[in-house]
């Protein structure tokens, strides 16, 4: 079992829609979990970031955290054509001085 | 404010060649840092990582090295080159010693090994 899994897609959504992306990990004491976006040939820039159970809104994403399903999901409301990109999630492991990332799920908004 | 500088940006090195990948920080200092590889269409594969000068932890065997000479500094190299090395190469800092865990990553390094 891969620590960090997403389904690599691609997503098809229409622009207005919601998007949802979704993230599994396997290490049931993780602490801290995040989204990247990464624009095609550029660096995975940081989108948000959740630490507890429930729901983090930042303007038209929001990030969803259960840690008893080992589950994290974001959510793009109002999808724009540039939101058009691989999001990558990332896991911090219990103890561990580092980020695991999933494989990256790619995302196209169709106008 | 933090800045994070990688270079060379983009290069093509034949097969046995050596490599050499830099990569400073500025704006903070004892930085966690480290060095991600990105396969065309794939994830990222943490390579190395460091917690401070000349301590390097290493995730995957291979054929590349890492070291940190400075606080701000980590270099990736490797004595000659594989075709499988070939990828978006990703240094990085991170802020885990303080709690908030966000890496934040430089503009990369694209390498093509022929």
């Amino acid at each position: 079992q891969k620590e960090v899994e997403q389904n690599s897609g691609p997503l098809s959504v229409p622009e207005g829609a919601i998007a949802s992306l979704n993230c599994t990990y396997s290490d049931r004491g993780s602490q801290s979990f995040f989204w990247y976006r990464q624009y095609s040939g550029k660096s995975p820039e940081l989108i948000m970031s959740i630490y507890s159970n429930g729901d983090k809104e930042d303007g038209r994403f929001t990030a969803q955290l259960n840690k008893a399903s080992q589950y994290v999901s974001l959510l793009i409301r109002d999808s724009q054509p540039s939101d058009s990109a691989t999001y990558l999630c990332a896991v911090r492991p219990r103890g561990a001085q580092k980020l695991v990332f999933g494989q990256g799920t790619r995302l196209t908004i169709n106008p | 404010s933090q800045t994070i500088h990688q270079w060379p940006a983009t290069l093509v090195q034949p097969v046995g060649s050596p490599l050499s990948l830099e990569c400073t920080v500025e704006g903070t200092s004892n930085p966690n840092l480290y060095w991600y590889r990105q396969a065309a269409g794939r994830g990222l594969q943490l390579l190395f990582y460091s917690v401070g000068i000349g301590q390097i932890s290493s995730e995957v065997p291979q054929n590349l090295s890492a070291s940190r000479p400075q606080d701000r500094q980590f270099i990736l190299s490797s004595k000659k080159l594989l075709l499988s090395d070939s990828g978006f190469y990703l240094c990085a800092w991170g802020d885990i010693p303080s709690g908030a865990n966000v890496l934040t990553f430089g503009a990369g390094s694209r390498l093509t090994v022929l």
